[in-house]
């Protein structure tokens, strides 16, 4: 199975509070596991990504954290500000296939000030 | 150093018309990806080339869908003999390497009356 789910599909948060994003896989083949952030008319672009040999993976504001036995990852935005305000997409991909990635539904998020 | 550029940033066609979208990849690129997004929903992988070469298709509709990236010029994705259900925004992305960063444009807009 190559589905990733991901939820919630929209999530509204206070300025300054966490915002959450959580998904599952099904393929334990895919050994990458990317983060992206959407802004309307735009290209998706590199947040963050973490590999199944960690658990967790913090860059700035955005951590990962990895349950590789429940095949399940989850993005934290702490602190989460106005220019926040994006749609999130986690993916997963076989780094043997390149950049093939498996893309989850997308989370709205809205960072009310 | 320009980003991965895609023209035209909207297309309207008419169902039957052909549709051809361009995607110049950041300069020293050569993989080349496209992605497919309809309204509401995550990005489908549809192709994966490399110069002059289709790696991976295996997201590609078997019919009225190609795609090339010759050794000189922009990656082309061409859909023939356009339907309705071909209306989506059209991402291409591009890295360096098979597992290096990938980069998206802006998209191209297909609207198929």
């Amino acid at each position: 199975q190559q589905q990733v789910k991901q939820s919630p599909q929209s999530l509204i948060v206070q300025k300054g509070g966490i915002s959450i994003i959580n998904c599952a896989y099904e393929n334990t083949a895919f050994d990458y596991f990317p983060w992206y952030q959407q802004f309307p008319g735009k290209g998706p672009a590199l947040l963050i990504a973490i590999r199944p040999d960690v658990s967790e993976k913090k860059e700035g504001r955005f951590t990962i954290s990895f349950n590789k036995s429940a095949k399940q990852f989850s993005l934290h935005i702490m602190d989460s500000q106005p220019g926040d305000s994006a749609t999130y997409f986690c993916a997963a991909s076989i780094q043997a296939a390149g950049n093939k990635l498996t893309f989850g539904g997308g989370t709205r998020v809205l960072v009310k000030p | 150093n320009a980003g991965v550029m895609q023209n035209p940033r909207h297309l309207v066609r008419r169902r039957g018309q052909e549709a051809r979208l361009r995607c110049s990849p950041v300069k020293g690129h050569s993989h080349v990806y496209w992605y497919r997004q309809l309204p509401e929903e995550g990005l489908k992988f549809m192709v994966y080339l490399q110069k002059e070469n289709i790696i991976d298709e295996s997201g590609m509709p078997k019919e009225r869908f190609s795609a090339e990236f010759p050794k000189e010029g922009p990656s082309i994705l061409r859909i023939q003999q356009v339907v309705r259900g071909d209306s989506a925004a059209y991402f291409c992305a591009s890295s360096a390497g098979q597992n290096e960063k990938l980069f998206f444009g802006s998209g191209t807009q297909l609207s198929v009356l």
